[in-house]
């Protein structure tokens, strides 16, 4: 079973809103990646968490904070977004960001919309 | 910084053609994935090459690394319209501490006309 699962499908949200994606996978998988899509464009990475820590944070904004509550959860927490912020967001799990464990499974994504 | 380019950049083909979709970059990379992305839903890992010269076929997919592996293929055989697609290829870049992320292509946007 290669699945990531995400929630929800889609989102809209106005620039004043909380709102949480969530993404989980049960594969053992020990790194879990936020990536940020926007149209014709390949994924950006976001946010690396190996063995739940926090590895790399590609200088995301601070009104995109991640969590990793445990080895098969990943969460990403928006407040505050700018209409700029609307874009296909996926996640991605590998065994683990080592030389040999990267490679990458992604969920189907959340189409979010800021209004 | 380990770059790859994909080209060509778009490709609108017949149904039943042939077509091939290259990757390529200055820097040697240990592997390369493909994924194959369609509107609104997450890339599909299609394949992952390893070895320098290795040929992978996944049904009417070829797949081809270089034998320096600082590039790849992607040939299709006989294109149907479930192939439309984003088609991304990607290799691991060390970023530091020991760990690895992915590089991607900025992606052949294919299209197969019925």
């Amino acid at each position: 079973d290669t699945e990531v699962t995400q929630t929800p499908k889609h989102l809209v949200m106005g620039m004043t809103n909380k709102k949480s994606l969530k993404c989980e996978q049960h594969m053992g998988h020990r790194a879990m990646y936020w990536y940020k899509q926007k149209a014709k464009k390949p994924p950006e990475l976001m946010f690396v968490y190996s063995y739940e820590k926090l590895s790399i944070n590609e200088s995301v904004p601070s009104r995109f904070s991640p969590e990793c509550p445990n080895s098969s959860l990943l969460n990403l927490h928006l407040h505050a977004l700018q209409p700029e912020d609307s874009a296909l967001y996926l996640c991605a799990s590998s065994q683990d960001d080592s030389y040999v464990g990267y490679e990458q499974y992604f969920g189907p994504g959340t189409r979010l919309t800021v209004t | 910084t380990q770059l790859l380019e994909q080209s060509p950049q778009f490709l609108s083909i017949q149904e039943g053609e042939n077509l091939t979709v290259y990757c390529n970059s200055s820097s040697v990379f240990s592997s390369l994935q493909w994924y194959r992305q369609e509107p609104g839903e997450g890339p599909v890992l299609l394949v992952t090459v390893v070895t320098g010269g290795e040929v992978k076929k996944l049904k009417r997919l070829t797949f081809q690394f270089g034998d320096a592996r600082k590039d790849s293929s992607l040939h299709i055989t006989a294109a149907q319209p479930g192939d439309t697609g984003l088609y991304l290829c990607a290799g691991p870049s060390y970023s530091g501490a020991g760990s690895y992320q992915l590089t991607f292509g900025k992606g052949t946007k294919l299209s197969v006309i019925p």
